[in-house]
Order: C-alpha cells, then structure tokens, then sequence
C-alpha cells in the first residue's frame, strides 16, 4: 500500500491563502469521501483539522478547508497566519485491507 | 477531561517483544472504534492497526501483519499493541487514536517512544 502524494513544501505570507494538495487512486481517494487532514508541530501529537472531506471539527478555524476532486483532495489555508506553520498530512480510508493509509507530509512555511 | 495515555515504550533489541498500553479516560470507551499510529524519527505517519469496539475485527498494515497485535479491554478502558519479532524499521513514536467516524482520529495521545536497536 503506497502512500498518498503530497508536496514536501508549501510557504505564503501571512495572510495569503495556500492549498496543499493530495493525489491517491481509485482505491482510496477516489472511492470514498474519507479524507481526513492533520496537522502537526514539532514534537507534538497530530491534531485532526479535516474529516469526511470537508468537515471541520468543533474548535477548528474556518480558515481551513477541504475539497476533492477525482483521485486528488486539497486543504487550503486563507488568511494564513505564524501559528499555522506546522506539517500537515492528509489520510484516507483505503480498501484492500490496509483500512487507511497516511500521505507523505507537507511542511508549510509562513515567510 | 477526554484523553489517551500510552504508555510501554523502550529500548528493545531486534528480534525482541514490546507491548504497548493505552488509557482511555474521559468518554465511552467501548463505543469506539480504536487505532495506533506511528511516526518513525524525522518520517510521516503511518496507520499501524484499527480495532473494532467489540474487538472482534482487527486490521494490520501489510508490514507488521503475523508480528504485531491489537487488542482491547473495554473493562479496563485500554488499547493494546503486542509487537514481537521487532525490526529497526519498527523504531518509531507510536500514538494511540479514537476514530470518531469517517476513519478520522479526532483524539489522540501523546506518544510513547519504541527503539529497536542492539
């Protein structure tokens, strides 16, 4: 089972928008509305930011959300802000027995 | 307060066993489906093993299937992790999560540091 695409970087100035991209396959992206976002700062736990594709946990800011399109989901970040600088990793259900399946990290840079 | 605590972790020499533990406090254990995550030093997440709140279905990803086990005690409000025949490449944070639905782990602990080296 591979892992989900994701670009290793992405950086913005405050207060621009990014989108972070994530490219599967027909067996896991593309099959199911399953994608979910973490986000992670250094030495801490992965905090859930996106579920179900475009779903934002109570107490997450609305400056994040989340799209998909065929074998490919997005995040984007508007409005980005110091605190928001962190890795980000986006996962989804996989069928084939794997059950989920984690994408490669995007570190993002506020400049 | 909701929380996961792992706890287990240590230096183990290749070929050796661990198991490690993971206390649920704070929301209805037993309704939950459950998974460990690991990130080995400086790489991604990778989704270990997912338990079903009952604990009759469990599932593996491909490189740790036949060495490592997943189990519940729903009495106890823990997860478990059995690893045996441990490798370098198991040398990682492992994290304890809650799948709140949707396969998306809302809660999650803070880790517990697993090193096989001789």
């Amino acid at each position: 089972q591979s892992a989900l695409t994701q670009p290793a970087s992405v950086s913005g100035s405050p207060g621009q928008s990014i989108t972070i991209s994530c490219t599967g396959t027909s067996s896991d992206i593309g099959a199911y509305n399953y994608v979910s976002w973490y986000q992670q700062h250094p030495g801490k736990a992965p905090k859930l930011m996106i579920s179900a594709v475009t779903n934002r946990p109570s107490g997450v800011s609305n400056r994040f959300s989340g799209s998909k399109s065929g074998n490919t989901a997005s995040l984007t970040i508007s409005g980005l802000q110091a605190e928001d600088e962190a890795d980000y990793y986006c996962a989804s259900y996989s069928k084939g027995g794997n059950f989920d399946v984690f994408g490669t990290g995007t570190k993002v840079t506020v400049l | 307060e909701v929380q996961l605590m792992e706890s287990g972790g240590g230096l183990v020499q290749p070929g050796g066993s661990l198991r490690l533990s993971c206390a649920a406090s704070g929301f209805p254990f037993s309704n939950y489906w459950m998974t460990w995550v690991r990130q080995a030093p400086g790489k991604g997440l990778e989704w270990v093993a997912h338990v079903k709140p009952d604990g009759s279905d469990k599932y593996y990803v491909d490189s740790v299937r036949g060495r490592f086990t997943i189990s519940r005690d729903n009495a106890k409000d823990s997860l478990y992790l059995q690893m045996n025949s441990l490798r370098a490449e198991d040398t990682a944070v492992y994290y304890c999560a809650r799948d709140d639905g949707w396969y998306a782990f809302h809660i999650w602990g803070q880790g517990t540091m697993v090193s096989v080296s001789s």
